[in-house]
């Protein structure tokens, strides 16, 4: 049902490394978010964006930054990874002033690094 | 502090038993929501519910919004190895939007055929 990815699925790399996380949803929502979530843990929110050209951060305190130049694409980028930034990063949309409304996850991205 | 707790954080149970989970808050929402999330993938919504005491059937799933819309509980009832998966709550406060939907501890449930 969903039409939102995420790449990569998984990827491993070395501390200090730039790195950017893509999520393109294809059903045309304005409303688009990045949660991390450590391994069985709850999910927290850590950017968001209303539309083009807005971006907010979320309730956790995050060294990466967004861009929405597009409707349709979200990515997250980390200027220089450390080993405290491994864990899952999920992209999700949703329909801008949809009452009750409904999120729509990615696969998901579990970053490691080293 | 955490604003939604889910209890219990794990269960492992034989298949065709039923159980319940809880997700609790000292805090009022206008709404809330269960999602599951199987591994390696993202959470799935299952239901939402707005009217306090409101209850809702999905198939063998019972969800509950309690009276004062400050919990909520899910019961599975006959549980297959399908239900198998992490189980979020997450609750809406003020207007809509993600920025006001805390998601709870989660609930890692395991069938066991």
């Amino acid at each position: 049902e969903a039409d939102i990815y995420q790449t990569p699925r998984y990827l491993v790399i070395g501390t200090g490394k730039k790195i950017t996380l893509e999520c393109s949803q294809t059903m045309g929502h304005d409303k688009m978010y990045w949660y991390q979530q450590d391994p069985g843990m709850e999910l927290h929110l850590i950017h968001y964006s209303y539309g083009v050209n807005s971006t907010e951060k979320g309730d956790l305190s995050s060294e990466s930054t967004v861009s929405r130049i597009r409707t349709e694409h979200f990515p997250l980028t980390l200027e220089s990874a450390r080993p405290s930034h491994t864990s899952q990063y999920l992209c999700a949309s949703s329909k801008q002033g949809a009452t009750n409304e409904k999120l729509f996850f990615g696969s998901g991205t579990q970053l490691s690094v080293l | 502090t955490q604003l939604l707790e889910q209890s219990p954080q794990f269960l492992s149970i034989q298949e065709g038993e039923n159980l319940t989970v809880y997700c609790n808050s000292s805090s009022v929402f206008s709404s809330l929501q269960w999602y599951r999330q199987e591994p390696g993938e993202g959470p799935v919504l299952l239901v939402t519910v707005v009217t306090g005491g409101e209850v809702k059937k999905l198939k063998r799933l019972t969800f509950q919004f309690g009276d004062a819309r400050k919990d909520s509980s899910l019961h599975i009832t006959a549980a297959q190895p399908g239900d198998t998966g992490l189980y979020l709550c997450a609750g809406a406060r003020g207007m809509a939007g993600a920025n006001n939907l805390f998601f709870g501890t989660g609930t890692r449930l395991t069938v066991i055929p």
